[in-house]
């Protein structure tokens, strides 16, 4: 079945970066964009931004211009997410998904929890 | 702030019909076709309602999406004590892909 599997949840100190990556498995991993969503606790979904796994083009919300990048390693069939100059505002769960017709998200990864904290 | 509104909280009864709006602009719903996540607690968001009113496969014919210019409408009908989660509308707002800020759906 569809699937994407995220890395573990991160504890990081302010001013650090962190890296999460999305392992997909059950379809053509360079078929489909991959997209990363955020969200603080008790808060709303936060779009960031998508990448063309095929392409390796990548597009991303203003608000994170500058500080995530998003990646991929097709021989392995994962994508990551990179977010830098973190601060405590950057607390929370992240998403990868999977965009069907570039559009629609399913299926969502199973989240991972990080933490900035001094 | 979310680009697109959607009220903070709905509640129903059992076998009760409740909507859930969703309203835009006309750089996104007007002009984009909406989609729905349902998200129960402690879980990954999950697909409901694909291009305004499509349901995956395995979503129950309860769920239901409308649009009507920049505006958007989930109508679970039936309701069921599982239906308790959030619900999120979404859109495409130029290249950005952008949410409502929620509903927390209470069954009482």
């Amino acid at each position: 079945q569809v699937q994407l599997v995220q890395s573990g949840a991160e504890v990081k100190k302010p001013g650090a970066s962190v890296k999460v990556s999305c392992k997909a498995s059950g379809y053509t991993f360079t078929s489909y964009d991959i997209n990363w969503v955020r969200q603080a606790t008790g808060q709303g979904l936060e779009w960031m931004g998508w990448m063309n796994p095929n392409s390796g083009n990548t597009g991303y919300a203003q608000k994170f211009q500058g500080r995530v990048t998003i990646t991929r390693n097709t021989s392995i069939s994962t994508a990551y997410m990179e977010l830098s100059s973190l601060r405590s505002e950057d607390t929370a769960v992240y998403y990868c998904a999977r965009a069907r017709a570039r559009s629609w998200f399913d299926p969502w990864g199973q989240g991972t929890l990080v933490t900035v904290s001094s | 702030q979310s680009v697109l509104t959607q009220p903070p909280s709905a509640s129903g009864t059992p076998g009760q019909r409740v909507t859930i709006s969703c309203s835009g602009s006309s750089s996104n719903i007007g002009s984009n076709y909406v989609y729905w996540y349902q998200q129960l607690p402690g879980t990954a968001p999950k697909l409901l309602i694909y291009r305004n009113n499509q349901r995956p496969s395995g979503v129950p014919d309860r769920f239901s999406g409308s649009k009507s210019g920049t505006s958007a409408s989930l109508a679970i009908s039936g309701l069921r004590s599982e239906d308790e989660a959030d619900y999120y509308c979404a859109a495409w707002d130029d290249s950005l892909r952008v949410f409502g800020g929620g509903t927390k759906l209470t069954v009482l």
